[in-house]
Parts: C-alpha cells; structure tokens; sequence
C-alpha cells in the first residue's frame, strides 16, 4: 500500500516564526503536493513538485515555499507565518501519468 | 466561475435510500472525473472515476457522467451511516503534471 507520513499531526506556532512541514512518501512517486484546506474553501493546490528539485506554483503560493531534495521528500515552508495560515496542510503524491493521489494524514497547523 | 462546483450540503438521506451528489465543471476539455471520499478528520481517498459518457458502477456506488451538459454525478445506493462523509470531486487541470481541481466537497449524512 501506498504510504504517505507527514511529519505532524498538530502543530502550535506564534506568528512570524519559520514552520517546517515535512512529507515523505514510500511508493518512489515523482508527482508531490501540498494543499491547504479550509471549510468553504476546500482543497487549494499551494505548491507540487514533479521531479526532485524541481517544483512548481500552484493557486496559492504566497508566504510558502518548497524544498524537494530527494524523490520521497517534499518540505513546506512558512518564511514567516502568520494566522492567516491557520489551516489544515495535506500533502499528497502520485505516479507520473496517473492522476489519483495518495494523501497523507494532514497537518492541523495554528499560527497564534 | 468556478472551474468545479459542488453543493455544500449537509445532504441528508435516510439509511437505506439512494444519494446523490453532483457535481459541475467548466472545462469542456476535460477527460476524466475522479470522486474522493473525506471522513471527518481524515484525508481524502479516490473511491471512484470515469472517463467517458454514462455510468460506470462498483459495488454500491455509480459514477455518472455528461459531458454535454459538463456534469457528474455520483449516486450511493442503499446509504449506510458509514457512508457519511465529505465527497469531493476532482477533474485534471489540462496544464498537466496530474495537476487536478478539487471542488469544495459535498457533506453527505445518513441517517439511522
């Protein structure tokens, strides 16, 4: 089966810190993702990357960015959170051609 | 106009009874239409998807498609309790990289 870990279920932070949200995905997937997801608003495609180092804009990329260093790892960064990024964070990954994704458990993140 | 559009719900349907969820998009290029499952807390998981006109059914769940008229339906037949859940369906982007828009989910409730 498909596995894909996010490093923290829930996670506190005060406003202006850096947060790190890792994803790691065991099925040697090229195609990785992160989300947020809010009520009303659903599933927003902040970033995804296709190929290790290489990554790309989804429809909310302000005040993140990505690393992508090895093929089963795909970090997301808030430079400098703020509340307004309060949110349920999702990573998710597929097989290139394929479009199902796998997601992971999620990250309920609070930014005080 | 958004690119997928669901109904918020809560839809409500008593245990037993058929339930359906639609779901419409605006590109007329679109190819495949995929429905994922989100119980409350969890991740979103694939549970169905279709590629050409008509139906296409598995187990108790039917997948409808009308290109046409650029809708999709999903239909849940003889709904359990354990069917309650947010339904979101999803349609590739044509930019590619398996890109896909989710649209906001529909909150399904069985009621016992």
């Amino acid at each position: 089966d498909v596995k894909v870990t996010q490093s923290s279920r829930y996670l506190v932070k005060r406003t202006g810190e850096k947060v790190f949200l890792e994803c790691v995905q065991d099925m040697d997937h090229e195609n990785m993702f992160w989300y947020r997801q809010d009520p009303g608003l659903g599933l927003r495609l902040i970033y995804f990357s296709y190929d290790v180092k290489m990554k790309e804009k989804g429809d909310i990329p302000e005040g993140y960015s990505v690393s992508r260093e090895k093929k089963e790892r795909f970090s997301l960064i808030l430079e400098s959170a703020s509340t307004n990024q309060t949110s349920m964070y999702l990573c998710a990954s597929s097989l290139s051609g394929v479009v199902e994704q796998f997601f992971g458990p999620g990250t309920r993140l609070t930014v005080l | 106009q958004k690119e997928v559009e669901q109904n918020s719900g809560p839809l409500s349907v008593p245990e037993g009874a058929i339930a359906s969820l639609n779901c419409t998009y605006s590109d007329r290029g679109s190819q495949s239409f995929f429905w994922y499952r989100q119980y409350s807390g969890k991740s979103p998981e694939l549970i169905m998807f279709i590629y050409s006109n008509g139906d296409k059914e598995d187990g108790r769940f039917t997948a409808q498609l009308n290109k046409a008229s650029q809708y999709v339906s999903l239909l849940i037949r003889d709904s359990q309790p354990s069917d309650s859940a947010t339904y979101l369906c999803a349609v590739p982007n044509s930019g590619g990289y398996q890109k896909v828009t989710f649209g906001t989910g529909t909150k399904l409730q069985v009621i016992p």
